[in-house]
């Protein structure tokens, strides 16, 4: 079976730095890729990873670590538009995209 | 061009009903799939299509029936649906499906009804 777990909600304050993680067991991995998903709208791509270690771009970063199962992804500079859930998605297979459980984050002014 | 376009935006239908969900594409992309999304949760993995061949079915109910006329279009027909599978049903395409670094595209939907 395939386990991808992320908290349910998390609340922060505008202006600051959250981390959302993400542990995964799964039968196979080609990347793990994290998406935003404002209410009612399509998920729309942040970032992926597939090596250990950090990629960053702009306000956002996202780490893997393959040996531990575990990804989290970084906001930094929280604006009220970051409200959304953020959804860690392992590729299984070539292609099989598989979603975790995703996590309601809410800023707050 | 980025999008994914899926039409109709909204469908109400009735259990007896037969209707098709409708994706569209313009960037090339050989994978295509259809994903599940009830409220509150995370889109559930339907099928994917690769090269206009259904690659992989999640054990989805006959219920659905997916089409891939051609490497820009993805179907889905739907008939004597239950009141559980209203839904949000997403359509998303990606590049090249042995890739690795190829994020999949997301249309904006089609939220379903049914009654």
């Amino acid at each position: 079976g395939q386990n991808i777990d992320q908290p349910t909600e998390m609340t922060a304050t505008e202006g600051a730095i959250v981390q959302i993680n993400c542990t995964y067991q799964t039968s196979g991995f080609n990347g793990l890729f994290w998406y935003q998903q404002h209410a009612g709208e399509a998920p729309t791509f942040l970032s992926y990873n597939v090596l250990d270690g950090l990629e960053e771009k702009g306000r956002f970063s996202s780490f893997l670590s393959r040996s531990k199962g575990y990804s989290y992804l970084l906001l930094k500079e929280l604006q009220m538009k970051d409200s959304a859930s953020y959804l860690c998605a392992v590729k299984t297979g070539f292609q099989k995209l598989v979603f975790g459980t995703g996590t309601r984050l809410l800023v707050s002014p | 061009d980025t999008e994914v376009t899926q039409t109709p935006k909204h469908l109400v239908m009735g259990m007896t009903n037969k209707k098709s969900l409708k994706c569209e594409q313009h960037m090339g992309h050989r994978a295509m799939y259809w994903y599940k999304q009830k409220a509150k949760k995370p889109p559930e993995l339907m099928f994917v299509y690769s090269y206009e061949k259904l690659s992989i079915n999640e054990s989805v109910p006959s219920r659905f029936s997916p089409e891939c006329p051609n490497s820009s279009l993805l179907n889905l027909h739907l008939h004597a649906l239950q009141p559980e599978d209203s839904a949000l049903y997403l359509c998303a395409s990606s590049q090249d499906n042995k890739g690795m670094n190829t994020e999949a595209f997301f249309g904006q939907g089609t939220r379903l009804t049914v009654v």
